[in-house]
């Protein structure tokens, strides 16, 4: 059964700073993806990353996936109020399902 | 173009009562997804179809639970015997086709559970 694990779960931080949002993953997961929530919103798509060494950038936000170590980042660079936002990680459950297993949420705060 | 919409947004029911939850996803989708989001966690996966048939539905807590999808678009998540602990929010998605495609969002139902 997948399992996946987000770090820190809440992160408060200034404008201008760059940080990084850690996904752990217990077995192996053919894909990784990466949502965005705002309060009271749906999630929305920022990135799926296919494969090992896979790096995607948009804007401020840079996603990378290493798949021997199960681990993806998320690393926010400059960071800006807009980005305040609960972001997840989710892995594909495997074993012919497809349907995605989240972690928990990383609660992010930018403040000015 | 209209993404995955859901019917009703908000919904308070007595416990014990039956509940009926609609997803229309976009249109051209093949796969259909449901989702229960708690407060403060991530969603949880319920329910996957694939056209018409449920292609896994290992997620559905118990008998309780059911969906339907009978002519391969609209889908409806069934709840019987409402408990307070159904309390939550039902996310539906929807992909060009199962597999690695990428699943969009509803903006789900909020059930609440009295």
């Amino acid at each position: 059964e997948l399992k996946v694990e987000q770090n820190p779960l809440f992160l408060s931080m200034q404008e201008g700073k760059n940080y990084t949002i850690y996904c752990n993953y217990s077995t192996t997961s053919d894909r990784l993806y990466w949502y965005r929530q705002d309060p009271g919103k749906s999630l929305e798509s920022l990135f799926v990353l296919l494969s090992n060494g896979a790096v995607k950038q948009e804007g401020r936000l840079m996603a990378s996936l290493d798949t021997k170590a199960r681990l993806s980042t998320l690393h926010i660079t400059a960071a800006v109020h807009d980005l305040s936002a609960t972001y997840f990680c989710a892995g594909e459950s495997g074993g012919g399902a497809d349907g995605l297993t989240f972690g928990k949420g990383t609660h992010l705060i930018i403040q000015p | 173009g209209a993404g995955v919409s859901q019917t009703p947004s908000n919904k308070v029911t007595e416990k014990g009562k039956y509940v009926e939850l609609r997803c229309d996803p976009i249109s051209g989708h093949t796969a259909l997804y449901w989702y229960r989001q708690s407060l403060g966690q991530g969603p949880e996966f319920l329910i996957y179809f694939q056209g018409t048939g449920a292609a896994d539905d290992s997620g559905l807590p118990n008998d309780r639970f059911f969906a339907v999808r009978p002519e391969g678009s609209v889908s409806t998540l069934k709840i019987q015997r409402t408990e307070r602990g159904d309390s939550a929010v039902y996310l539906c998605a929807s992909s060009l086709s199962g597999g690695p495609s990428e699943q969009y969002f509803g903006p789900g139902t909020r059930l609440t559970v009295t």
